[in-house]
């Protein structure tokens, strides 16, 4: 079975510096989907990144990034140019990109920024 | 686009209680699912679905029972309730085998058995 693991409790940043939260995850499988979601105070939860195992360029969006290593089973995601509204718990996840639709998901690392 | 819509966003119940949480989406999305959300515990999948009349278990079933006779609802019922459901409760959904992978979310419900 797929697990995913995130081992950042939590983490505190600097306003204008940049961070970077772990993920790693283990599977089986060759093709799969990587998603790092934001959920801030409100509790929505928000798409931050996506990353298709079979894509070797690592995915950005504007500030964020990731770090992907496939043989290492490694999906980390950096913030660059923190800024306050990036405050938020962060969540890793999984999703095999053959038959069944489950998501699997990391325990969640909550980001606290400093001004 | 309303998305994913869940009701209600706070509920409190007693012991031993019923309850259907709502859930709607209006993406024609093939896939459904609810994920109970516990402090250092992540989201843990209760209940999916591939498609209408179509359901499984996830990883914490135990208390739960959900049905899907349309493709746009996904209820969640509680027969009876009890403490340990205490949690905040998400609707997700996403489109079939073809798409970009992202699953969409209901904004929470929060419910506290007493």
């Amino acid at each position: 079975a797929q697990t995913v693991t995130q081992s950042q409790p939590e983490m505190s940043v600097q306003e204008a510096e940049t961070v970077t939260l772990s993920c790693t995850y283990d599977t089986s499988e060759s093709d799969y989907y990587l998603f790092w979601y934001k959920q801030p105070p409100s509790r929505q939860m928000i798409l931050v990144i996506r990353q298709e195992a079979y894509k070797q360029q690592n995915a950005t969006e504007n500030r964020f990034s990731v770090n992907f290593q496939k043989a290492a089973k490694s999906f980390s995601l950096k913030i660059s140019d923190s800024q306050l509204g990036d405050a938020a718990m962060y969540f890793c996840a999984y999703r095999s990109a053959q038959g069944t639709y489950k998501y699997i998901f990391g325990t969640g690392t909550r980001l606290k920024v400093l001004a | 686009n309303a998305g994913v819509t869940q009701t209600p966003k706070f509920q409190v119940l007693k012991t031993g209680q019923s309850m259907t949480l709502q859930c709607a989406q209006d993406m024609n999305h093939e896939y459904m699912s609810w994920y109970r959300q516990d402090p250092g515990m992540g989201l843990r999948l209760i209940h999916y679905s591939v498609g209408a009349g179509i359901t499984d278990q996830g990883e914490v079933p135990n208390g739960y029972n959900v049905s899907r006779s349309t493709t746009e609802d996904f209820p969640l019922r509680l027969l009876s309730a009890a403490p340990s459901q205490t949690s905040v409760y998400f609707c997700a959904s996403t489109p079939g085998q073809l798409n970009t992978g992202e699953l969409f979310f209901g904004e929470g419900s929060r419910l506290t058995v007493l």
